[in-house]
């Protein structure tokens, strides 16, 4: 247990729903991200959020929508995915934005488009 | 563009043995290396460095950091089957100021520890 918690932790979707991930954080940190892990491909971020405010989105499509309403928890809003999203989605804070400290990552969602 | 590359990518041996995971990097602002074991889903820290030449221990683990070579090892010796996993390196940059602070990965080793 990392102290950041990830539901569901699974979930199969078609391409016209629209679902949302849920990321929580206990440990008190100012910074929560959303990384994309592909097959054979390194992790990618996705967002980062310092205090509650988006700080970057790194180029991510608009179908991928987060929302931070406090610094304990991130959601990301999914909609008209594509099967290519079909992804591990994981959730991480750290102690500040800055990448000085490390980052605690959750369990992951594992997402399947059909 | 910020890149990590790690070797070998894969990696089989037999317990008692002793691995050397590399990680090398070319990246603007450096500020940290980190490495994690990823086993089912989540990447669980094991070390961070940020200085050159000192060596970080937990265990039958270490990990040494050469900021002139830009690289780092991973050593795990007598190696268990509980250390079966990916390993991923990441490095941490920033340009400071108000810019934000990030994580670039590599794309991992997979270990395989057979009895």
């Amino acid at each position: 247990e990392t102290g950041v918690t990830q539901t569901p932790r699974h979930l199969v979707m078609g391409m016209t729903n629209k679902k949302s991930l849920k990321c929580e954080q206990h440990l008190g940190h100012n910074a929560m991200y959303w990384y994309k892990q592909s097959a054979k491909k390194p992790l990618e971020l996705m967002f980062v959020y310092s205090l509650e405010e988006r700080v970057e989105n790194n180029s991510v499509p608009s179908r991928f929508s987060p929302e931070c309403p406090n610094s304990s928890h991130l959601f990301l809003h999914l909609h008209t995915l594509q099967p290519e999203d079909s992804a591990l989605y994981l959730c991480a804070s750290s102690q500040d934005y800055r990448g000085l400290t490390e980052a605690f990552f959750g369990q992951g969602t594992r997402l399947t488009v059909v | 563009e910020d890149k990590v590359v790690q070797s070998p990518l894969s990696l089989v041996v037999h317990e008692g043995d002793t691995v050397t995971l590399n990680c090398s990097y070319e990246v603007t602002n450096f500020r940290s290396l980190l490495w994690y074991k990823q086993e089912k889903k989540a990447p669980t820290f094991l070390f961070m460095l940020t200085s050159s030449g000192i060596e970080k221990k937990s265990g039958r683990l270490s990990s040494i950091l050469d900021k002139k070579e830009l690289f780092s090892i991973l050593n795990i010796t007598a190696t268990q089957t509980g250390d079966s996993a990916v390993y991923l390196c990441a490095v941490g940059t920033w340009a400071g100021g108000t810019s934000y602070g990030k994580l670039t990965f590599g794309q991992g080793t997979i270990l395989t520890v057979h009895p």
